[in-house]
């Protein structure tokens, strides 16, 4: 079955570090670009941030720039997101999505992770 | 504030046609894919159409996309009770270089 899970939400404090890893399983993640977007409590989705395949490109939304940092290792077929500096805004559901066209289309997504600051 | 407009709300009876709206800018919806989602209460979103491509297996025929412009919209025929839930619209903009959502519409089945 071709899934992805998230993992390392929990409750932190502000100015505080976590580290979301999201597993992919059923696909090879070095085919795929791949994203974080997340879904504040009661609010509509935001993306974070979208990796390239090779690592090589990487784009953030402007509220994270400069505090989180998105990585990647094939060969575990793994995702990862780094979020320094945490602010109470950035308490969500943090989602990992695969990105199954090349255009941005998010055909598979996690369940999410909750991330409390 | 979300770049991509869409109304917070559309309701319909069952059986009925609704369609919802998203209003971009040349940036976004006027040169890039667009994408809608339907979340489900208390679930992950899920990839419903990304218009100009054929639909994802297992998405009914019964959603269509349409884009004109810097605007696209979603039509649900045939509205179903299980189709309640929040739509959002999305799409990479070239300016901002990032995934743009739309504030997402929930559709109501009467």
């Amino acid at each position: 079955e071709v899934q992805l899970v998230e993992s390392g939400g929990g409750l932190e404090q502000p100015g505080g570090s976590l580290r979301l890893s999201c597993a992919a399983s059923g696909f090879t993640l070095s085919r795929y670009e791949m994203n974080w977007v997340r879904q504040a409590p009661g609010k509509g989705l935001e993306w974070v941030s979208y990796i390239s395949v090779s690592g090589g490109s990487i784009y953030y939304a402007d509220s994270v720039k400069g505090r989180f940092t998105v990585s990647r290792d094939n060969a575990k077929n793994s995702l990862y997101l780094q979020m320094n500096a945490l602010r109470a805004e950035d308490t969500a559901v943090y989602y990992c999505a695969r990105d199954g066209t090349g255009g941005f289309s998010f055909d598979i997504w996690g369940q999410g992770t909750k991330v409390t600051v | 504030q979300s770049v991509l407009t869409q109304p917070p709300s559309a309701s319909g009876a069952p059986g009925q046609r609704v369609t919802i709206p998203c209003s971009g800018s040349s940036s976004n919806i006027g040169t890039n894919i667009v994408n809608w989602y339907q979340q489900l209460p208390g679930t992950a979103p899920k990839l419903l159409i990304y218009v100009g491509f054929p639909r994802p297996s297992g998405v009914p025929d019964r959603f269509s996309g349409s884009k004109s412009g810097t605007s696209a919209s979603l039509a649900i025929s045939g509205l179903q009770s299980e189709d309640e839930a929040v739509y959002y619209c999305a799409a990479w903009d070239d300016t901002l270089k990032g995934v743009l959502f739309g504030g997402g519409t929930k559709v109501i089945v009467l």
